[in-house]
């Protein structure tokens, strides 16, 4: 059973074009979440969000668009690529952080590797 | 300067040596210090994790602490082939309810050689 699922695996498209990538978990968490890996490996937080509502949103351009459907699904929309877009972007759930509770583990998706040409 | 400071590597070792892998941070609110592994074109996985300062020992893995000198550390024991993989130091800012974002270190990469 796939905990946090991603499709596209790969996504290799031009410069200029519009791409979406799909998010899904299937754990029951409240929080899912966006990160961005460059080639270097640096992992980056880009968005988060609790049960449909925007948390996060860790100054990335506004070509980037999630959109939460439900709590259990977190797409990304990208606008007008560029090559800089070029990156491996995963996504993650975890539960809610309690309050007082320890720390709540969060899941990554194998991840969508996008190349822009 | 980032936030989590962390060697990228990458490091080799033969099997069997014993690994140390090091992060700094600046962020003296950070109370949550993990460590994921990523093997080679797969998502991070958490490995362990450990709050405020100390050990916390699980199997051949211990993962150190020194709120002080704001560094951590994860020790590998009998290094294994397995082992090979991408290691990531992170931290979670838990100062507000439902915005729990990791901050991630460069992580480093490391092989174990048969």
């Amino acid at each position: 059973d796939t905990a946090v699922s991603q499709t596209p695996k790969y996504l290799v498209t031009q410069m200029g074009n519009d791409k979406s990538i799909k998010c899904e978990q299937n754990l029951g968490h409240d929080t899912m979440y966006w990160y961005k890996q460059d080639s270097k490996k640096f992992l980056k937080i880009m968005f988060s969000y609790n049960n449909k509502e925007l948390i996060i949103n860790e100054t990335v351009p506004n070509r980037f668009s999630p959109k939460s459907p439900d709590k259990a699904h977190l797409n990304l929309h990208i606008n007008s690529l560029e090559l800089g877009d070029s990156a491996v972007y995963f996504c993650a759930s975890s539960q809610a952080w309690a309050s007082g509770g320890s720390y709540n583990e969060q899941f990554f998706g194998p991840g969508t590797r996008l190349t822009v040409l | 300067q980032k936030e989590v400071e962390q060697d990228p590597g990458p490091l080799s070792v033969p099997e069997g040596a014993i690994v140390s892998l090091n992060c700094t941070y600046s962020n003296s609110a950070f109370q949550y210090f993990m460590w994921y592994r990523q093997y080679s074109r797969k998502g991070p996985e958490l490995l362990m994790y450990t709050y405020s300062s100390g050990n916390k020992e699980d199997g051949r893995f211990t993962a150190q602490v020194d709120k002080s000198s704001k560094y951590i550390s994860l020790f590998i024991r009998d290094s294994q082939p397995s082992d090979s993989a991408t290691y990531l130091c992170a931290m979670p800012d838990i100062s507000n309810f439902g915005n729990e974002k990791l901050t991630f270190g460069t992580g480093t990469r490391l092989t174990i050689i048969p």
